[in-house]
């Protein structure tokens, strides 16, 4: 199983605000996802990484940024944060077959 | 392309009783499926997967899915509904590791469990 963790998990921000948060994995693996979970829409993904040179756009990419600084890090930045981006956020790895395991989350909060 | 269907948001089921919660997918290539469940305030935990072969799997706290082709549904059950069953469910489907294996999810199916 993935270990994943996400800082900070609970963050309150202002409209207009850049806000980074962070997710890292000590398994090694390559690909690394960034979801967003909005009440009655599931989790729908905003960008993946296959290796640190390789980023992909998602489904809900527009207003968001990412950055994998190092295998074992992957980013994700609001450059200037909308009460809509108001969600829960969270970072996924492989497992050890094609499922995906899950960070703890970020509850993200724009006023 | 590809995405889930979960036939309604909230079930609600006596303690004991069957649960069953729905999930139909569409893709355009054969599918890997899974549930995950998620407990209040706590991040999504992998019940069991589908890739290849048997098409009835067993997952964790009792719980298994059924693959069906032919009616592109993947129907989670669990014979007898316990308290801690009470959580919100999440059907998804993913495509080829070589497309990245991304999961495409249903918008969830909250359980809420009555003694």
């Amino acid at each position: 199983d993935a270990d994943v963790t996400q800082t900070p998990r609970n963050r309150i921000t202002k409209t207009g605000k850049r806000i980074m948060l962070e997710c890292s994995q000590t398994k090694g693996h390559d690909r690394m996802y960034w979801y967003r979970q909005d009440p009655g829409l599931g989790l729908r993904l905003i960008y993946y990484s296959f290796d640190v040179k390789d980023i992909n756009k998602g489904e809900i990419s527009d207003g968001y940024s990412v950055s994998r600084q190092a295998q074992a890090k992957f980013s994700l930045s609001l450059e200037s944060a909308i009460p809509n981006q108001t969600a829960l956020y969270f970072c996924a790895t492989p497992g050890s077959g094609v499922e995906q395991y899950f960070g703890p989350g970020t509850r993200l909060t724009v006023t | 392309a590809q995405s889930v269907t979960q036939l309604g948001s909230h079930v609600s089921v006596s303690e004991g009783a069957l649960v069953l919660l729905r999930c139909n997918y569409s893709s355009s290539v054969p599918p890997y499926l899974f549930w995950y469940v998620q407990y209040p305030n706590q991040g999504l935990q992998l019940l069991l997967k589908y890739t290849t072969g048997a098409t009835l799997v067993k997952g964790i706290n009792g719980f298994e899915a059924e693959f069906k082709k032919s009616e592109t549904s993947f129907h989670l059950t669990k014979p007898s509904a316990h308290m801690s069953d009470a959580a919100e469910y999440f059907c998804a489907v993913s495509g080829p590791p070589a497309a990245g294996n991304k999961l495409t999810f249903g918008g969830g199916t909250r359980v809420l469990v009555k003694p």
